[in-house]
């Protein structure tokens, strides 16, 4: 198993644009969850998905802040527009959830993207 | 409103000795407490986990205590080695089955 997948790992661009960060969770969890790593405030979670549906998403910073999560293999994190203050390492984790009569919570993360906003 | 605290941001240890990191929680409800492991430039990586029916459990050189009076966990590394050297997470099981609150995280550097 590949582990869950994000890209880009590194990405720079200037106040204003627009950034779009991608998840690929692993086979079978059904729960998917994005964090936000700062020095301030470690580590923050932002949304989760369980079985694609956004449960909770209290911890999305603004409006400029929006993720989906179209299928069971596939979450995106987009930040439009993008200010200098969003610089951060952005990670996606998943886990197993409650799937049949498994349950896992343990959360398994991603390598991160690290975003700069100039 | 913090709910999982880690109120020691370092810790060096020199190798071979015990390594104890400390975690605060404030919420009686939670029933799952895990640590993870975090090296530069990855992601953090799950250690070790109790449950909140038991107070201790051992895994290899790693062993975690819970206190639920307190609120208290702490993990234990023993003997500490150079590779143990990274950050370490305190997380716990919030509401709902798949929601957990991490710490702030604890740097521990182990000194040869």
């Amino acid at each position: 198993d590949a582990g869950v997948i994000q890209s880009p790992r590194h990405e720079v661009t200037e106040m204003g644009q627009e950034v779009t960060l991608r998840c690929k969770p692993i086979s079978g969890h059904n729960s998917l969850f994005w964090y936000r790593q700062t020095m301030m405030r470690g580590l923050e979670l932002l949304i989760y998905f369980n079985n694609n549906v956004p449960i909770d998403d209290s911890g999305m910073p603004e409006d400029r802040f929006s993720a989906k999560m179209p299928n069971a293999s596939f979450s995106t994190l987009k930040i439009q527009p993008s200010e200098p203050r969003d610089s951060a390492v952005y990670f996606c984790a998943s886990s197993l959830g409650t799937s049949g009569r498994r349950v896992g919570y343990e959360q398994f993360f991603g390598p991160g993207t690290r975003l700069t906003v100039l | 409103d913090q709910q999982v605290k880690q109120n020691s941001p370092s810790l060096s240890v020199q190798e071979g000795r015990i390594s104890i990191l400390n975690c605060d929680y404030t919420n009686s409800m939670f029933d799952y407490f895990l640590w993870y492991k975090k090296y530069p430039a990855e992601g953090p990586t799950f250690l070790i986990s109790i449950s909140s029916i038991k107070d201790k459990n051992e895994d290899g050189r790693f062993t975690v205590f819970l206190n639920k009076s307190a609120k208290h966990l702490s993990l234990h590394i023993v003997p500490s080695q150079p590779g143990d050297s990274a950050v370490y997470f305190c997380a716990a099981r919030g509401s709902s089955a798949s929601k957990i609150i991490f710490g702030s995280g604890t740097r521990l550097s182990i000194r040869p």
